[in-house]
């Protein structure tokens, strides 16, 4: 079973601060990595997306990718209480490109 | 405007009734997706197509069918052999960016709701 694995939160930090999510994911062949920010209640909205090893930044947002130890995550940057949203990490595999989704983590940005 | 739109936003349906979700893009994507969302769970994947006219079973299937006929159009009947089909119900599309990646967008949602 290829998994994406999140901890579902809520992660806390004061507004201003740095937001540091985290995800793993168990199939090696995984070739990209989105992130999405989905406020309760509405869809899902693509952040950013990586695909080389390294940092990727955009804004307030960095994505980083280690394939080596399977780790991905995304950095929030100077957070603010808009940012507060559930953020899910997904994994591209397979020929057809199939996403596997995790859970999301809930962020909650505190004033 | 471009977008990924789907109707109707809530949807309640009677045990024993099939029901059909629209889901309908003008972004020129080639492939699109459905998934069903669950509290306490990830997005789930239904039926994904990538061309018109076929289309394939993705993780939960069961009780559910979809047609392509259109580029633009991908509906997802939710029948009455679906046991459990109350969720939040999201339609996708992708289409190769210059990368290679493919991130999915999604649409609004319709939120379904059995009686």
């Amino acid at each position: 079973q290829k998994e994406v694995e999140q901890n579902s939160g809520p992660l806390s930090v004061p507004e201003g601060a740095i937001a540091s999510l985290n995800c793993t994911y168990s199939d090696r062949g995984s070739q990209s990595f989105f992130w999405y920010r989905q406020y309760s209640g509405k869809s899902p909205e693509l952040i950013m997306f990586i695909y080389s090893n390294g940092d990727k930044e955009d804004g307030r947002f960095t994505a980083q990718l280690n394939k080596a130890s399977q780790y991905v995550s995304l950095l929030i940057r100077d957070s603010q209480p808009s940012d507060s949203a559930t953020y899910l990490c997904a994994g591209v595999s397979g020929g057809y490109q199939k996403v596997t989704f995790g859970i999301g983590t809930k962020l909650q940005v505190i004033p | 405007d471009g977008g990924i739109t789907q109707s109707p936003k809530y949807l309640f349906r009677k045990e024993g009734q099939n029901v059909t979700l629209s889901c309908e893009q003008n972004l020129n994507h080639d492939a699109m997706y459905w998934y069903r969302q669950d509290p306490g769970q990830g997005l789930r994947l239904i039926y994904y197509s990538q061309i018109v006219n076929d289309f394939q079973k993705g993780d939960i299937a069961e009780g559910y069918s979809v047609s392509r006929e259109k580029k633009e159009s991908f509906p997802l009947t939710v029948t009455s052999a679906q046991k459990n089909p109350t969720a939040f119900y999201l339609c996708a599309s992708s289409t190769p960016e210059r990368t290679g990646a493919r991130p999915q967008y999604f649409g609004p949602g319709t939120r379904l709701t059995v009686l």
